[in-house]
């Protein structure tokens, strides 16, 4: 079975501060993507940055970016500037074979303080 | 272009009893996913529907159950209802590509509580 790890199960940072989420997952496949979603109090989980294993290139969406490593099987994300907005929890999701369903890991709470 | 929509937003039932979700994907969308979500579990795959066929299915006892209208608007049931049920119930659409960049969009999901 397919193994996603998110080691912080709480990060406390300032506004305006740069934060990283640490992802790694276990797989054997060559061909799969990374997701990142956001859920705020509200429920709703949102999509935030998508990763191919392919890619050449780190994906940036605005103030989010990831730390893609692949021989080390992680893909960490970076917000920069992090905003009080950016309270919630964030979840990794790779997917590693088309048609199977979305994996998520167990989270991490992310607290912004002014 | 409306977001995925579920109701009820919230529902308390009791034990035994069941209950029916409803989720009304992204207008295209053809695939329906369902998740649920408890603080211990995190967030666990139900199953998915893709023109009204299940396409995939997680791990949970026959008690949950599904279906997809010809609309791609999704139902999914819970019989026998136990205390453990207790969750946040997530619907998500896609448009069943099967790709591996394919995004889920998710709806805000029913908070179901079971006395």
């Amino acid at each position: 079975a397919q193994k996603i790890t998110q080691t912080q199960p709480g990060m406390f940072v300032q506004e305006k501060e740069a934060v990283t989420l640490d992802c790694t997952y276990d797989t054997s496949d060559q061909n799969y993507g990374l997701f990142w979603y956001k859920q705020p109090s509200s429920g709703e989980m949102i999509f935030l940055i998508y990763q191919g294993s392919y890619d050449e290139q780190n994906a940036t969406e605005g103030r989010y970016s990831l730390n893609f490593q692949k021989a080390r099987k992680s893909a960490n994300l970076v917000i920069s500037a992090s905003q009080l907005g950016d309270s919630a929890m964030y979840f990794c999701a790779p997917l590693t074979q088309a048609g199977t369903a979305l994996i998520f890991g167990k989270g991490t709470t992310l607290s912004v303080s002014s | 272009k409306a977001g995925v929509t579920q109701t009820p937003r919230y529902l308390i039932k009791t034990r035994g009893q069941q209950v029916t979700l409803s989720c009304s994907p992204i207008s295209g969308h053809r695939s329906v996913s369902w998740y649920q979500q408890t603080p211990g579990q995190g967030l666990q795959f139900l199953f998915e529907y893709f023109s009204e066929t299940q396409r995939n299915k997680g791990n949970f006892p026959g008690r949950f159950s599904g279906r997809q209208f010809s609309n791609s608007r999704s139902e999914m049931n819970v019989s026998t209802l136990e205390l453990g049920d207790s969750a946040l119930y997530l619907c998500a659409s896609s448009g069943g590509q099967r790709s591996t960049n394919e995004k889920l969009f998710f709806g805000s999901g029913t908070q179901l509580s079971v006395l």
